[in-house]
């Protein structure tokens, strides 16, 4: 079974400063990688997507690298903004039967003070 | 981008009630459906899945005749969750599937979810 881990559980960092989001997964056999933030009480937006086959994904002040062999992803953040506080989550898509299922981790609660 | 609605975005009802959440993509045809619930401080746990006009498959531990899927359309499906209880209190999120390009990736597009509040 498929089991996704984000560490660390929160983080509060000062405006500007650079950081890194970890995810590991237990299984390698995967179609794809995505990192979402999500704000209190709202939906998911998806930030980035590494298919298996790639190494890192980058838009804007946001980096995802993909380590399929040893089962980890990082999501790297450039000079952080308040307005990037939100829980960030990591999600892995394992074939599922008919259907592709997305496995999440529990996230990132990120905390960008001023 | 693709848009996923849900309605309503909030719900408060009384125990043993029955509660409908819509999830409805309006702008593309989904090819499935998903359905996950969030506790509070907890990961996105799917729920079941479903692909239209088919019945939905359901996650070990999750009950079908509680939490009742159809998917009637390419662009509506709905969750009833049946004689509620508090303990079914939880975000609910949606999401619709669309193949883009003529390869076989497949995207999920998440709804903005559905607070539910069982007194």
């Amino acid at each position: 079974k498929q089991e996704v881990t984000q560490i660390p559980a929160a983080l509060s960092v000062p405006e500007g400063e650079n950081l890194v989001l970890n995810c590991s997964f237990t299984d390698s056999a995967i179609y794809n990688l995505q990192w979402f933030r999500q704000d209190p009480g709202k939906g998911l937006t998806s930030l980035l997507l590494i298919q298996s086959s790639q190494r890192e994904q980058t838009s804007g002040r946001l980096n995802a690298s993909l380590d399929k062999s040893s089962g980890r992803s990082t999501l790297y953040i450039a000079a952080s903004q308040p307005g990037d506080s939100a829980t960030y989550l990591c999600a892995v898509r394992v074939v599922g039967g008919s259907n592709y299922k997305l496995t999440f981790g529990k996230g990132t609660l990120l905390t960008v003070n001023p | 981008g693709a848009v996923v609605s849900q309605h309503p975005s909030r719900v408060i009802c009384k125990s043993g009630t029955s509660v409908k959440i819509e999830c409805r993509s309006l702008d593309f045809q989904a090819t499935t459906m998903f359905w996950y619930r969030q506790f509070p401080k907890q990961s996105l746990m799917l729920m079941a899945t479903s692909n239209e006009g088919s019945k939905a498959t359901y996650e070990q531990g999750v009950e079908k005749d509680k939490f009742l899927i159809n998917h009637a359309s390419l662009t509506l499906s709905t969750l009833t969750v049946t004689s509620a209880h508090p303990e079914d209190s939880s975000f609910y999120i949606c999401s619709a599937s669309r193949v883009l390009g003529t390869g076989s990736r497949e995207t999920q597009y998440f709804g903005p979810g559905t607070r539910l509040l069982v007194l």
